[in-house]
Formats: C-alpha cells, sequence, structure tokens
C-alpha cells in the first residue's frame, strides 16, 4: 500500500496538554497536508506543508517535515476538548492523487 | 460549509442494486475527487476528475464508474452492489493545477447495503 501510517492509532489526553501524531510514508511527495475529520463528518484541511519546507506554524498547529525519513508531525498545543477528532496525513504522490493514511483518533479528556 | 454538497446524504439498499451519488464542487474549483471510507480500509482515493476529463485513478472496482458533467458536478455510479461497498463516500473539490493543494470536503454519502 502507498498509504502514510499515522502513529499513534489513538491517543488520549488531559485538556490543556499537546498532543504529537506522527505521519510516515514511503514514496517520494510534493507536499503533505493534514486532515481534522470529527466523528461522520466530512475532513477539513489544517495545513500543508511543501517538500522544501522544515516546518509550519498555525494557531495552535506546528507541522514539521522530514523528507530524508519520509515522516511528519503535527503537534496540537494547548489542547482544548473541541480538538477530540480524527486527524489524518495525506501525501501528494504527484499524479494528481492524494493519498490518506490511517488517522489517529484524539480524545481530549476534560 | 464547505461549499461542497453531496447528495443524498443517507442511502439504503440490497445487494445486487445500482446507486448514484452525486457531488457539486465549491465554486470554482475544477478537480473533483471521489473517496471511500470504511471501518477497515481507512479512507480509500477513488478517482480524480479535472474539468471534465478523468486525471487519477485509484483503487476503484470495475462495478463502479463516475463522471464529470460540463457544469462540474460529478456522479459516483456504484453497480451490482455488494455488502462490504457500505461505507461513506466522500467527494472532495479543488482549484485544480499541476500539484494538489487543499481538498474540501463534502459531508459525504453513508452507503448502507444490506
Amino acid at each position: 500500500s502507498q498509504q502514510g501510517e499515522e502513529d499513534p492509532q489513538a491517543l488520549s489526553i488531559q485538556e490543556g496538554e499537546n498532543a504529537t501524531m506522527n505521519c510516515s510514508y514511503k514514496t517520494s511527495i510534493n507536499n503533505l497536508q493534514w486532515y481534522r475529520q470529527n466523528s461522520g463528518r466530512g475532513l477539513v484541511h489544517l495545513i500543508l506543508i511543501r517538500s522544501n519546507e522544515r516546518e509550519k506554524h498555525s494557531g495552535r498547529l506546528r507541522v514539521t517535515l522530514d523528507t530524508s525519513k519520509k515522516s511528519s508531525s503535527l503537534l496540537i498545543t494547548a489542547s482544548r476538548a473541541a480538538d477530540t477528532a480524527s486527524y489524518f496525513c495525506a501525501t501528494d504522490q504527484g499524479a494528481q492523487k492524494l493519498v490518506f493514511g490511517q488517522g489517529t483518533r484524539l480524545t481530549i479528556n476534560p | 460549509d464547505s461549499g461542497v454538497t453531496q447528495t443524498p446524504k443517507h442511502l439504503i439498499t440490497a445487494t445486487g442494486q445500482r446507486v448514484t451519488l452525486r457531488c457539486s464542487p465549491r465554486s470554482g474549483d475544477l478537480s473533483v475527487y471521489w473517496y471511500q471510507q470504511s471501518l477497515d480500509q481507512g479512507l480509500q482515493f477513488l478517482i480524480q476528475y479535472y474539468n471534465g476529463e478523468e486525471r487519477a485513478k485509484g483503487n476503484i472496482l470495475e462495478r463502479f464508474s463516475a463522471q464529470q458533467f460540463p457544469d462540474l458536478h460529478s456522479e459516483l455510479n456504484l453497480s451490482s452492489l455488494e455488502l462490504g461497498d457500505s461505507a461513506l463516500y466522500f467527494c472532495a473539490s479543488s482549484l485544480g493545477g499541476p500539484h494538489t493543494g487543499e481538498l474540501f470536503f463534502g459531508e459525504g454519502s453513508r452507503l448502507t447495503v444490506l
């Protein structure tokens, strides 16, 4: 499979703590994107990082990309109950394909 | 609201039947993507269209077909349905271009095959 793999599959933390999710992939990419999905709803785009970028920030989100290790991480700081969702990484592998990983289920406990 | 509209939201049908899922992309977007999400398979890329033409094909079964019309809406046709086809089917749209940028997802069509 060319899909990325997220790690961990599930993560449960206390409100206010930071959450870190990792994504690994197998092929060269043009960019890597992170999406959030609330239960049974459509996916929402969070952030895009290009293959020549190493780090990107958006509000409480910080994404890193290491193309030599074919991996990325998503850090959510100062988590809130509303951050409870599944988080997916997706890789633009060229040929107009955006391939999604299996996702990390994040639960924020009040 | 992403601006992407999918109908129907829910669909229950029997094995062997055929269904059509419809997607209206965000205004101005030329690319439409179809994904299947089931519990054990994650989010699987099916097919992508750009301005009416097929651009990329993923793990789409021969029993499935899609097209994008001149007004840029798209339909995904699923035939000879099997129990394993039960899933959430998502449509997403983007501006299009050489690299895949941000996708805007609809709320999905939940298909249940009995």
